[in-house]
């Protein structure tokens, strides 16, 4: 049974054309992570939520937003992707943020921009 | 601060022989301390985690892992490699932050099985 579901599995957009990413999970987990994975390198970190409450990370860039709308469901928005956004999007959860909490991790959605 | 060393970017085998992938972390917290699995285009796999209990710590499909805080290493093992095992592995460790900002990947190794 898929727990982290991630649409599409593959996504072509266009220099510059805004993209959206769509996240959903089965497992009512309280924290939702995004991740960026360029190829051959380990997944980076973008954001994620607690809930509601919308987490950063500082060096991630403006481009990129989030929207979490209910406990199911998270979106990775890119607004104007550059050639060097070509990545594998991850999508995490995990119960909560404790050290030994799990992290659930979808399959992914690959970007490719043209 | 803490940092996870995957000392080797690529391990190949023979199919039925031993598999090693070897991980070195630091950590200021008594940590937590994970391997992943990743398939070619697919998500993350979890196949074991440390959470100071037992230090040797069994995982799915026959990967064991063993704690050795005196050595700072997790190293992951499998007696005999099948080909099915063959993707990028990778360490993570987890401080007291939590699973948010206080997780760090290792950079993986990728396991080629040799038929």
């Amino acid at each position: 049974d898929a727990m982290v579901i991630q649409n599409p599995r593959y996504q072509v957009t266009q220099f510059g054309k805004p993209v959206t990413l769509s996240c959903s999970q089965t497992l009512n987990h309280n924290v939702m992570y995004w991740y960026q994975q360029k190829s051959s390198q380990a997944p980076k970190l973008l954001f994620h939520y607690y809930d509601k409450d919308f987490n950063n990370e500082a060096d991630t860039p403006d481009n990129f937003q989030s929207r979490r709308p209910n406990t199911s469901f998270c979106f990775l928005d890119i607004r104007s992707p550059g050639l060097g956004d070509a990545a594998m999007y991850l999508c995490a959860t995990s119960r909560e943020t404790r050290p030994s909490e799990t992290q659930y991790f979808g399959p992914g959605t690959r970007l490719l921009v043209l | 601060a803490q940092s996870v060393t995957q000392l080797d970017s690529h391990v190949s085998v023979s199919e039925g022989t031993p598999v090693l992938l070897r991980c070195n972390y630091s950590s200021s917290y008594s940590p937590s301390l994970f391997w992943y699995v990743q398939h070619p285009n697919k998500g993350l796999q979890l196949l074991l985690k440390y959470t100071s209990a037992a230090t040797l710590v069994k995982g799915i499909n026959g990967f064991e892992a063993e704690f050795k805080k005196s050595e700072t290493s997790f190293h992951l093992t499998k007696p005999s490699a099948h080909m099915s095992d063959a993707a990028e592995y990778f360490c993570v460790v987890s401080d007291r932050r939590g699973g948010a900002d206080g997780l760090t990947f290792g950079k993986g190794t990728h396991l080629i099985i040799q038929p």
